[in-house]
Formats: C-alpha cells, sequence, structure tokens
C-alpha cells in the first residue's frame, strides 16, 4: 500500500495569513493526488484534484502544486471559513490511501 | 444533478453485520462507480472499497477483503455497503461518494454513523 504523510499535524494560524500544508507519498503517484476539507460534523469537500486543479465552486485562494512524492496545500489568505481539517489522498493504486489530515485552528 | 442519500444511523452487537444504502438520484447508477469511505470518531478517513458498474463487482482494501461487500440494485438506484463480524473498531462514519475520472471523490452522501455496542 502507499502509504501517505502529512506536515504539520496540526497548526494555529490568524485570518489573512498563508498557509502551507505538506504531503508526501511514499512512492511515486505522479499527479494522482487531491486534497479535501473536512469541517466538523460534515462529508469532506474536494478542494484540488490531480494535484494543482481547483475544483469548481472552490475559492481561487486555494492552491495545489507538487509531482511524484511530494505535493503541497496552500492557502493564500485564510478565512474563517477555512478553520477545518485537510486531507490529502492518493487514487495512483488500490487502496486509495489518505494521508492522517492536518488541521488549521485559531491563533 | 447527482445527489447521493445515505441510510440513518445503526446500533450492532460485536460479531454482527451491518448494511449501510447510499441512494443516487438524477444518475443512472449503473453507469456510476461508488466508493465508500469511514472515519472513526475523533480519527483519519480510511478508504475501503468502491463498486465497479462495469463489472458489476467490488473492489476492496486488503484490510476488509474478507468481510465487506459491496453490492447494488440498479432497479433502485442503491448501492450498499455490507461489513461482517463486527468489532469495536468498526464503529465509525460511513461515506458513500462518487469520483471523478482520477478518482477524486467530488460529490459525498451526508454519512451513517454506526456503532458497535455489546
Amino acid at each position: 500500500d502507499i502509504q501517505m504523510t502529512q506536515s504539520p499535524s496540526s497548526l494555529s494560524a490568524s485570518v489573512g495569513d498563508r498557509v502551507t500544508i505538506t504531503c508526501r507519498a511514499s512512492q511515486h503517484i505522479s499527479s494522482y493526488l487531491h486534497w479535501y476539507q473536512q469541517r466538523p460534523g460534515q462529508a469532506p469537500h474536494l478542494l484540488i484534484y490531480a494535484a494543482s486543479n481547483l475544483q469548481s465552486g472552490v475559492p481561487s485562494r486555494f492552491s495545489g502544486t507538487g509531482s511524484g512524492t511530494h505535493f503541497t496545500l496552500t492557502i493564500r489568505s485564510l478565512q474563517p471559513a477555512d478553520f477545518a481539517t485537510y486531507y490529502c489522498q492518493q487514487t495512483y493504486s488500490i487502496p486509495y490511501t489518505f494521508g492522517p489530515g492536518t488541521t488549521v485552528d485559531f491563533k | 444533478q447527482v445527489q447521493l442519500l445515505q441510510s440513518g444511523a445503526e446500533v450492532k452487537k460485536p460479531g454482527a453485520s451491518v448494511r449501510v444504502s447510499c441512494k443516487i438520484s438524477g444518475y443512472i447508477v449503473s453507469d456510476l462507480s461508488i466508493h465508500w469511505v469511514r472515519q472513526p470518531p475523533g480519527k483519519g478517513l480510511e478508504w475501503m472499497g468502491d463498486f465497479d458498474p462495469e463489472t458489476g463487482a467490488g473492489i476492496y482494501a486488503q484490510t476488509f477483503q474478507d468481510r465487506v461487500a459491496i453490492t447494488a440494485d440498479t432497479s433502485i438506484s442503491t448501492v450498499f455497503l455490507e461489513l461482517r463480524s463486527l468489532r469495536g473498531e468498526d464503529t465509525a462514519v460511513y461515506f458513500c461518494a462518487t469520483p471523478r475520472a482520477d478518482g477524486s471523490l467530488d460529490l459525498w452522501g451526508q454519512g451513517t454513523t454506526v456503532t458497535i455496542s455489546s
């Protein structure tokens, strides 16, 4: 199985901050890497697909980069709605594993 | 517009089985792949498997291989997740979701809470 790691596991930030989350795969996954946001009590929500493509309806302050084994999610100017947990997922090979998540909370 | 509506919460005893349903509206279920993802309380997301409409069969993570089944009843536009030999660690919220062509999950059901308790 492909193992996914994320760093940091949590971070504290303020509205307006620039936030970067890193996701690494244990082996090459090309660009089959996707990012989700999950707020408490809700289902996950797709933000970025195929490493760098913004899902329809997602604000442009979210962006993703990377390929191979190293990927990043950046939130350009953190908004109140962005305080949530973020997961990466690879769909290069089954099982389609998720990272452990990064929680962004108020500083 | 495709929508996914999951069945209600379940409480089961250890060793029992549970079946969670995901009803699809706005699309032909025989053309739609449905994935299942679970989330134990306070923990992360775990991909369990998916229903492949081309073969009519489920594809499963090895972790669940011997006690999970994903099936579909096209007559009622519903996909089912059955998990057998339940144990405490199976207590979780179970989500169904539909994938884009690259496998990313762009539409999710509301989640079904399954609690295993003696």
